[in-house]
């Protein structure tokens, strides 16, 4: 149980368009749900929280125009990286907390490697 | 800036070593919590460790904390080569808060 899926596993795409990267919690629901990025062989920065049916948490320093969060089910938060740029390039990865327990556990889906070309 | 601080940064063992890594952080915390990843995978938790506990197991992981040194540390026993992986500490202010990531420790276990 508590599997988090994320849709694609890696994406290349050129400069100045836009991607959808998806967030699943497969066999539970998840009112919250979390978006990080990591650089290779460095840490996982939390970019947003994403919770559902309102407005996502953006950190600091984190542009919201360019990193745009949806979280419209229970099952289900987007993030859509607009006008990507090289810089963006990054292994993206989303985590879920169970809305039906207590548990402080994150479970985190696989990432997503994005390459902007 | 980031709230754990794992150290070593990297460590590379013998199979049937045991492996020792150390977290630590600057604010209190409600629980910290170690996880694995593989190289260009999401994050496997292996333990959550809660602020009134000073030591904890899971098979052959020992997770200590000590919250008067604002530390912790995560021992792998026997270790095998599938242990090979980056380890990542992560804090909670509370119960429901945002997860801080230390910078991870890369551990290397030749067969």
């Amino acid at each position: 149980g508590a599997v988090v899926s994320q849709h694609p596993s890696w994406v290349i795409c050129k400069s100045g368009t836009s991607v959808k990267i998806e967030c699943r919690s497969l066999d539970f629901q998840a009112t919250t749900m979390f978006w990080y990025r990591q650089f290779p062989k460095q840490s996982l920065m939390l970019m947003a929280t994403s919770n559902e049916g309102s407005k996502a948490t953006y950190e600091q320093g984190v542009e919201k125009d360019k990193f745009l969060i949806n979280h419209a089910s229970l099952t289900l938060s987007t993030l859509t990286v607009t006008s990507a740029h090289p810089e963006d390039s990054s292994f993206y990865i989303c985590s879920a907390r169970d809305y039906g327990t207590t548990s402080d556990e994150q479970y985190f889906g696989p990432g997503t490697r994005l390459t902007v070309t | 800036s980031q709230q754990g601080e794992e150290d070593p940064q990297a460590l590379s063992i013998q199979e049937g070593e045991n492996a020792t890594m150390n977290c630590s952080y600057k604010t209190s915390i409600n629980n910290l919590q170690w996880y694995r990843q593989n190289s260009g995978r999401g994050l496997v938790h292996l333990i959550l460790i809660r602020s009134n506990e000073r030591e904890k197991h899971s098979g052959r992981l020992r997770v200590t904390l000590d919250t008067s040194k604002k530390s912790s540390s995560l021992l792998i026993t026997a270790s095998r080569a599938a242990d090979t992986a980056s380890y990542f500490c992560a804090t909670s202010n509370s119960g429901y808060s945002t997860l801080t990531f230390g910078k991870g420790t890369m551990l290397l276990v030749s067969p």
